[in-house]
C-alpha cells in the first residue's frame, strides 16, 4: 500500500513564524505535490516537484516555499506564517508517467495560525 | 483555475437511495478522475475513466463520461452511511498536474 505520512495532523503557530510542513511517502513516486483546501475554494495548488530539487510554482505559491533534498520527502515552508494561511494542507504524491495518474494523498495538516 | 465543477455542492439522501454527482470541465482532457474525502482527511482515488471511455464501473460506483458535453457523473448505487464524504472530480492540466473541483458534499441519512 502506498502511504504518504504529514509529519502534524494540527499545527498552532503564531504570526511571523516559520513553518516546516513535512511530507514523505514511501512508493518511490517521482511527483510530489502541496494543496491548501479552504471551504468553497477546493483544493489549489502551492508548489508542484517532479524529482529531486526540481519544483514548479502552482496557482498560489505567494508566501510559501518548498523544499525536495530527497526523493521521498517534500517540504513546504512557511517563511512568515500570516492568518490568512490558516487552512488544511495536503501532500500528494505519484508516479511519473506518460498520462495522467491517480494521486495518493496523506491525511493532511490543518494549520492554524494566530 | 479551477477545471471542474461539481453539482450539486451538497446532496442528502436516505441509506439504500442513489446518489448522482455531476462534473463539468472547461477544457479538453485524456482522463478523468473522481476521489472521496472523509471528513477532516486526506483524499482517496475512487476510479479514473479515459477520454475514450464512456462508461466505467468499480463496486457500487458508476461513472459516465461525454467528451462533448464535457462533462462526468458519478453514481453510488445502494448508499450507505459509510459513503458520507465529498466527492471531488479531478482533470489533468499540464505535466502530471490534476485540478480538483470544489467538491460535492454527500450526506446519507440512517
Amino acid at each position: 500500500d502506498v502511504k504518504v505520512t504529514q509529519s502534524s495532523r494540527y499545527l498552532v503557530k503564531r504570526t511571523g513564524e516559520k513553518v516546516f510542513l513535512e511530507c514523505v511517502q514511501d512508493m518511490d513516486h517521482e511527483n510530489m505535490f502541496w494543496y491548501r483546501q479552504d471551504p468553497g475554494l477546493g483544493l489549489r495548488l502551492i508548489y508542484f516537484s517532479y524529482d529531486v530539487k526540481m519544483k514548479e510554482k502552482g496557482d498560489i505559491p505567494e508566501g510559501y516555499s518548498v523544499s525536495r533534498e530527497k526523493k521521498e520527502r517534500f517540504s513546504l515552508i512557511l517563511e512568515s506564517a500570516s492568518t490568512n494561511q490558516t487552512s488544511m494542507y495536503l501532500c500528494a504524491s505519484s508516479p511519473r508517467t506518460a498520462s495522467y495518474n491517480e494521486q495518493f494523498f496523506g491525511p493532511g495538516t490543518r494549520l492554524t495560525v494566530l | 483555475s479551477q477545471q471542474g465543477e461539481e453539482d450539486p455542492q451538497a446532496l442528502s439522501i436516505q441509506e439504500g437511495e442513489n446518489a448522482t454527482m455531476n462534473c463539468s470541465y472547461k477544457t479538453s482532457i485524456n482522463n478523468l478522475q473522481w476521489y472521496r474525502q472523509n471528513s477532516g482527511r486526506g483524499l482517496v482515488h475512487l476510479i479514473l475513466i479515459r477520454s475514450n471511455e464512456r462508461e466505467k464501473h468499480s463496486g457500487r460506483l458508476r461513472v459516465t463520461l461525454d467528451t462533448s458535453k464535457k462533462s462526468s457523473s458519478l453514481l453510488i448505487t445502494a448508499s450507505r452511511a459509510a459513503d458520507t464524504a465529498s466527492y471531488f472530480c479531478a482533470t489533468g492540466r499540464g505535466a502530471q498536474k490534476l485540478v480538483f473541483g470544489q467538491g460535492t458534499r454527500l450526506t446519507i441519512n440512517p
